[in-house]
């Protein structure tokens, strides 16, 4: 069965403390992989899409990388706006149909 | 741009009621879908769509209808409401190959008394 694990769950992070979100999955063949930001009462929006193992994709403060078997999506020197629930989702070739997988998040908290 | 809108944003239903919650593009995307997100779970996917006149079932499909009548718009229908609907439901588009990103709308939040 696929499936999406992200952790951890909830991370509180100093403002200008750097880390690190994680995204473990297990899918028959996989697409794409995408990271989304959610804002408290808002859609998801996109952030990155990663296809193939060693890709990097930057944005800002955020960069995100791609292993056969996970990602990690880096925040360098957050500020408190990068607070939010960071999404992970895979879609794969093979039995979900192509459609996405998400996993259920990690809530980032950035106190200035 | 609007992107995907979703109608309405909030909504509180009674146990046995039936309502058809609103999703309409303007980005000629051919695959739509709805997820239901819960607390302490990721989305989940409801029901999908690949072009108009096609629909089929996500993972929790139970209780709820759909049709694709046009490109534009993708309606979720709530046949008998039950507690447990009781959610928050996204809509989300994208192109036909679906390893393009999605866009989602903002959401509507449903509670079923």
């Amino acid at each position: 069965e696929d499936q999406v694990t992200q952790s951890p769950e909830a991370l509180r992070l100093q403002e200008g403390e750097s880390s690190s979100l994680n995204c473990s999955y297990t899918v028959s063949g996989l697409r794409g992989l995408f990271w989304y930001r959610q804002d408290p009462g808002k859609g998801p929006e996109f952030l990155f899409t990663l296809y193939s193992a060693g890709e990097e994709k930057e944005k800002e403060r955020l960069k995100a990388t791609l292993t056969k078997k996970e990602s990690f999506l880096h925040i360098t020197a957050p500020i408190p706006e990068d607070s939010a629930t960071y999404l992970c989702a895979v879609l794969d070739y093979g039995g979900s149909q192509g459609n996405l997988i998400f996993g259920k998040g990690t809530k980032l908290s950035v106190k200035p | 741009n609007a992107g995907v809108t979703q109608t309405p944003k909030f909504q509180v239903l009674k146990t046995g009621q039936s309502m058809t919650l609103q999703c309409a593009q303007d980005m000629n995307h051919e695959y739509m879908s709805w997820y239901r997100q819960d607390p302490g779970m990721g989305l989940r996917l409801i029901h999908y769509s690949v072009g108009a006149g096609i629909t089929d079932q996500g993972e929790v499909p139970n209780g709820y209808n759909v049709s694709r009548s046009t490109t534009e718009d993708f309606p979720l229908r709530l046949l008998s409401a039950a507690p447990s609907q009781t959610s928050v439901y996204f809509c989300a588009s994208s192109l036909w190959d679906r390893n393009t990103e999605a866009f989602f709308g903002q959401g509507t939040r449903l509670t079923v008394v």
